[in-house]
């Protein structure tokens, strides 16, 4: 079974600052990883999808790392914006699976 | 292009009622999957449908059914409802469900049980 955590729990950030969220999971027979944005109440609002074979993926400010040998992905957001805050969900998808796994988030406050 | 919707929104029911809940996906994807969302056990996922047959159960009791239609909408049934059943239950759709594609996911439908 395939475990994620995400590090930290909670973030707090004054506006402006670069935020950096850690995902790892157990199992590395992952055949993508895809980072998701959740606002309160809401769905998810897909981020960045990065393949296994892909070391990085980038959208404007957003920049996802993965090393799926080590069983880790960052998530790098620069220059912070109040609008940024939100919870953000990993979830690797091992290859022979028809589901994701998710890990239980890292909720980001930018402070304005 | 219109995005994933879900009815009803919200729901409100009392223990041992049962709900449907309804998914319509991105046009032209026929794979759907559904997770129920709670803060005690985060993000779970519940079955995948694609082309009406259902490919993959995650680990719920029978009470939780689904169904895919051939318009590829699709809908998920829990009978007997108990309290912790109360969650958002999410539904994610892509165009065939394979693994190298990304997952959209609608706004939710909110569930209480009283």
């Amino acid at each position: 079974k395939q475990e994620v955590t995400q590090i930290p729990a909670a973030l707090s950030v004054p506006e402006g600052e670069n935020l950096v969220l850690n995902c790892s999971f157990t199992d590395s027979a992952i055949y993508n990883l895809q980072w998701f944005r959740q606002d309160p109440g809401k769905g998810l609002t897909s981020l960045l999808l990065i393949q296994s074979s892909q070391r990085e993926q980038t959208s404007g400010r957003l920049n996802a790392s993965l090393d799926k040998s080590s069983g880790r992905s960052t998530l790098y957001i620069a220059a912070s914006q109040p609008g940024d805050s939100a919870t953000y969900l990993c979830a690797p998808r091992r290859s022979n699976d028809y589901k994701l796994s998710f890990g239980a988030g890292t909720t980001v406050t930018v402070r304005a | 292009k219109a995005g994933v919707t879900q009815t009803p929104r919200y729901l409100i029911k009392t223990r041992g009622q049962q709900v449907t809940l309804s998914c319509s996906p991105i046009s032209g994807h026929r794979s759907v999957s559904w997770y129920q969302q709670t803060p005690g056990q985060g993000l779970q996922f519940l079955f995948e449908y694609f082309s009406e047959t259902q490919r993959n159960k995650g680990n719920f009791p029978g009470r939780f059914s689904g169904r895919q239609f051939s318009n590829s909408r699709s809908e998920m049934n829990v009978s007997t409802l108990e309290l912790g059943d109360s969650a958002l239950y999410l539904c994610a759709s892509s165009k065939s469900g394979s693994s190298e594609e990304t997952q959209y996911f609608g706004p939710g439908t909110r569930l209480l049980v009283l």
